[in-house]
């Protein structure tokens, strides 16, 4: 099984900043996919992070307020751009080697924005 | 830490006991099923997984069930253990795609 990090754990950012995620997986893979966790909530995916194309955004999430890049087989970021309270969340990087198979979760990044 | 599933539905199950959790799934065309389970301060963790050609599977102290007629799946854990306190989520990967639509979550609290 994939190990996922991810950078920072947690922050506190004031509103209006922006905040890079990072998530590093111990082996190359296919698919990496961000989620977002909001209080008391299920996940809801973000986008799927495509490496060497633009990342693939689900309906309610636009790349101008999320932009991910992707530059390898490992590697993925998620930014959260010009925040507001409502961003505050847990935001999780997961990665698959394909359909059909699990899906790998790293411990999340706990954002409050103020 | 941070808490997850404030506001979800609550499964108090005394120690010992078995826990049933309860999922109903979305989509008929979604042919590959996961149970994670998250602690507080933690992402999702996998516990078990079921294929829709099957109606049953069994792992080390837990037990999945698919009923594909009522798009449901329960998760069974035996002598639930304190360790078990934490909140789950069924997953439906739909068929021919990547991507995994998560259950609405239950947190399971192991009563001493």
């Amino acid at each position: 099984s994939a190990v996922i990090s991810q950078k920072p754990s947690r922050d506190i950012c004031q509103r209006g900043t922006s905040l890079t995620i990072q998530c590093q997986v111990d082996s190359q893979v296919t698919m990496m996919f961000w989620y977002r966790q909001q209080p008391g909530q299920s996940l809801t995916l973000i986008a799927t992070a495509n490496q060497g194309s633009e990342a693939t955004y689900e309906s309610g999430f636009v790349i101008d307020k999320f932009p991910i890049s992707r530059p390898n087989l490992t590697f993925s970021t998620l930014t959260v751009s010009n925040m507001s309270p409502e961003d505050s969340s847990i935001y999780l990087c997961s990665s698959m080697s394909g359909g059909g198979t699990e899906a790998f979760f790293g411990q999340g990044t706990r954002l409050t924005v103020v | 830490g941070e808490s997850v599933g404030l506001h979800l539905p609550t499964l108090s199950v005394q120690e010992g006991d078995n826990s049933i959790i309860n999922c109903a799934y979305s989509n008929s065309a979604s042919d590959y099923f996961i149970w994670y389970k998250q602690e507080s301060g933690k992402g999702p963790q996998f516990i078990i997984d079921i294929r829709s050609n099957m109606d049953k599977r069994q792992g080390q102290r837990v037990t999945v069930l698919l009923n594909k007629t009522v798009k449901h799946l329960s998760l069974q854990i035996a002598a639930t253990q304190p360790g078990d306190s934490a909140v789950y989520f069924c997953a439906e990967n739909l068929s021919g795609t990547y991507k995994y639509i998560f259950g609405t979550g239950t947190r399971l609290k192991v009563l001493a």
